[in-house]
């Protein structure tokens, strides 16, 4: 399958501070996911892009599909405890494609938030 | 409640003991994946269903798994001859079909090998 390499593996902040992490492959994507996945549960969706430049923001997330369609990024401002978890970017197994089925998924960014 | 079921949540089973893994998918739902993910990695995408048809089989590690889908609903994923490698978290997902719709993930099934 296609490789997508994640970073920081890791980060630890303060509450308050704002995150950035990305994500790259050495294939084009067509698409770009984010997603939150807290202990003991399964991944939730963020954010997904489909165009190559596209900037997309929910609440305090935001995300950028990147403008060479090999990678993506991923902003929280104004961290929160809850924002505590691992963060993977994924996209289509198949990478020129478009379908959300069948994803590949990075190694995952770990964040830690300090009160 | 709506969202993906699995169960068990947690198993712990002998080396060489076979093990059946449950989805229940959301309702309507007709495209289901199943993912594995080992300590500390991303998401291993292994095989998904279109209805009860899986066209695609090559994610599967080895011919110790299999998975089936009846009735358009609940997917079993199946691991004869367990080997401590198969140790994981195996999740479940399901979107209304294939296309560019997200997938709901289920909070996966701990298993153990020992």
């Amino acid at each position: 399958g296609q490789q997508l390499n994640q970073s920081p593996q890791s980060m630890f902040i303060q509450e308050g501070e704002d995150v950035s992490m990305n994500c790259t492959s050495s294939s084009i994507f067509n698409t770009w996911l984010w997603y939150k996945q807290d202990p003991g549960e399964g991944p939730v969706l963020l954010i997904a892009l489909y165009k190559a430049g596209e900037l997309t923001s929910n609440g305090r997330l935001t995300a950028q599909f990147g403008i060479t369609r090999k990678d993506s990024f991923l902003n929280i401002s104004a961290s929160i405890p809850s924002d505590v978890g691992i963060y993977f970017c994924a996209g289509p197994l198949n990478a020129g494609g478009t379908s959300y089925g069948k994803l590949t998924f990075g190694q995952g960014t770990i964040l830690t938030v300090h009160p | 409640g709506a969202g993906v079921s699995q169960s068990p949540s947690n198993k712990v089973t002998e080396k060489g003991k076979d093990v059946e893994l449950r989805c229940d998918p959301i309702s309507g739902h007709t495209a289901l994946y199943w993912y594995r993910q080992s300590l500390g990695q991303g998401l291993e995408f292994l095989i998904y269903f279109q209805g009860n048809s899986a066209p695609d089989k090559s994610g599967l590690p080895s011919d110790r798994f299999s998975a089936e889908r009846t009735g358009g609903s609940v997917s079993t994923l199946t691991i004869q001859r367990t080997q401590q490698e198969d140790s994981a978290v195996y999740l479940c997902a399901s979107s209304p079909n294939l296309g560019n719709q997200p997938q709901h993930f289920g909070d996966g099934t701990r298993l153990s090998i020992l």
